[in-house]
């Protein structure tokens, strides 16, 4: 499994807003280490979404916001639109593993 | 704005070594602050993290695959590769290649920005 923890699947209607957790431990995002997540469309390659556990490059919609506390991050998704249906992963560095970590990804379904 | 582009054979047989190259536009592969990596996602699974390597030829790689994989740099083509030895099914994937970056140039604050397409490699006899 992944050395970070997301859940598997989250759902929204319209217009609504969702967060997705992403939890680590004590050698990544414990350890202090920045956290960037990304989009992946359906048959795409990610795409960064969030950098730095909480901005968005240039051209991400502000309704995308990101935060970090304690051994965890979240996404929040606000203002639920049919074209953000995709899968989210989360990203770090683990200091155990010497290297870049990612989340087992979360597909969010707009009903 | 950097561009990277995956290429290789789609197909490779199990015991052979899978060889992916990246081609980079837009930018040079020996510009300071630049890792430029590997990443596989198996089919329906999420992302796993292969390895970079630095312009200066420092590389960095996954532990559960390290002794199986070779990441190295081509200045002269502007390109990167990728060589994983010993190739079995649980290999197949989409790889893919990214740039792994941030303004203060360390590994444990980058992240990855902009990605190839990704190139699917079926290991299969």
């Amino acid at each position: 499994q992944s050395v970070l923890t997301q859940p598997p699947s989250v759902s929204g209607a319209p217009g609504q807003r969702v967060t997705i957790s992403c939890t680590g431990s004590s050698s990544n995002i414990g350890a202090g280490y920045d956290v960037h997540w990304y989009q992946q469309l359906p048959g795409t390659a990610p795409k960064l979404l969030i950098y730095g556990n909480s901005n968005r490059p240039s051209g991400v919609p502000d309704r995308f916001s990101g935060s970090k506390s304690g051994t965890s991050a979240s996404l929040a998704i606000s203002g639920l639109q049919a074209e953000d249906e995709a899968d989210y992963y989360c990203q770090s560095y683990d200091s155990s593993l010497s290297g870049s970590v990612f989340g087992g990804g979360t597909k969010l379904t707009v009903l | 704005q950097v561009q990277l582009q995956e290429s290789g054979p789609g197909l490779v047989k199990p015991s052979q070594t899978l060889s992916l190259t990246c081609t980079v536009s837009g930018g040079s592969i020996i510009s300071g602050g630049y890792y430029w990596s590997w990443i596989r996602q198996h089919p329906g699974k999420g992302l796993e993290w292969i390895g970079y390597i630095y312009y200066s030829g420092t590389t960095y790689y996954n532990p559960s695959l390290k002794s199986r994989v070779t990441i190295s740099l081509d200045t002269s083509k502007n390109q990167f590769s990728l060589k994983l030895s010993s190739v079995t099914a649980a290999d197949t994937a989409v790889y893919y290649c990214a740039t792994f970056s941030s303004p203060f140039g360390v590994v444990t604050l980058n992240w990855f920005d902009p990605w190839g397409q990704g190139t699917l490699v079926t290991v299969s006899s």
